[in-house]
């Protein structure tokens, strides 16, 4: 099993530039969550979807968006990218309620 | 003050020692409590998964709760130079799929 799949692995874009990290996970979960690393930050929710057709904002919104494409897929789209944006993005999903997650190898972003 | 803190390291030990690592958190709403792996540029993998105060154990390793103290642990025994990684504490309140609240990680590093 591919478990979480994220593309791209690596990307480079210039302030203002937009893009959408991809996301997909083939192990039937419900909910679909994406987070951010940064160095003495540690992991920080971004957006989630507890389940097809909902999503919810986390606790560093502002820049994102997110769709909901169906159960296996879920996108995050940065419409202006900004400097404070570069980072390491990992999606994850899980079977739902008071389940554990399971991540994906992660998108990492520089933006120059 | 953060929800969980964690130290972050770099913890040195020699191969074969008993590591401690622990998380103490302020909310004492969080009822779920999961360990996670991470290596290098690779997302976190899920070792320990448990709910209520106790131990659980799997193999080399022991998860311990006391929510009384508001403290977690990760015991590892015999360890090995494969378990140099970064290792996540992280936890969740019931009910809902809103996701995990993690520690900032501590690099855990064992010398041959």
């Amino acid at each position: 099993n591919a478990g979480v799949t994220q593309t791209p692995k690596f990307q480079v874009l210039k302030t203002g530039q937009s893009m959408t990290l991809q996301c997909a996970q083939d192990m039937n979960h419900n909910s679909m969550y994406w987070y951010r690393q940064d160095p003495g930050m540690g992991l920080r929710l971004i957006y989630y979807s507890a389940s097809e057709g909902t999503t919810d904002k986390g606790e560093v919104p502002n820049g994102y968006n997110v769709s909901r494409l169906n159960k296996r897929e879920f996108s995050l789209r940065l419409e202006s990218a900004a400097p404070s944006q570069t980072s390491v993005y990992f999606c994850a999903s899980s079977p739902g309620v008071d389940s554990p997650l399971h991540f994906g190898n992660g998108t990492r972003l520089t933006v120059t | 003050q953060k929800e969980v803190e964690q130290d972050p390291g770099p913890l040195s030990v020699p191969e074969g020692a008993i590591v401690s690592l622990n998380c103490t958190y302020s909310n004492s709403a969080f009822q779920y409590f999961m360990w996670y792996r991470q290596y290098s540029r690779k997302g976190p993998e899920l070792l320990m998964y448990t709910y209520s105060s106790g131990n659980k154990e799997d193999g080399r390793f022991t998860a311990q709760v006391d929510k009384s103290s508001k403290y977690i642990s990760l015991f590892i025994r015999d360890s090995q130079p494969s378990d140099s990684a970064t290792y996540l504490c992280a936890m969740k309140t019931g009910g809902g799929a809103d996701g995990l609240t993690f520690g900032k990680g501590t690099h855990l590093i064992i010398q041959p």
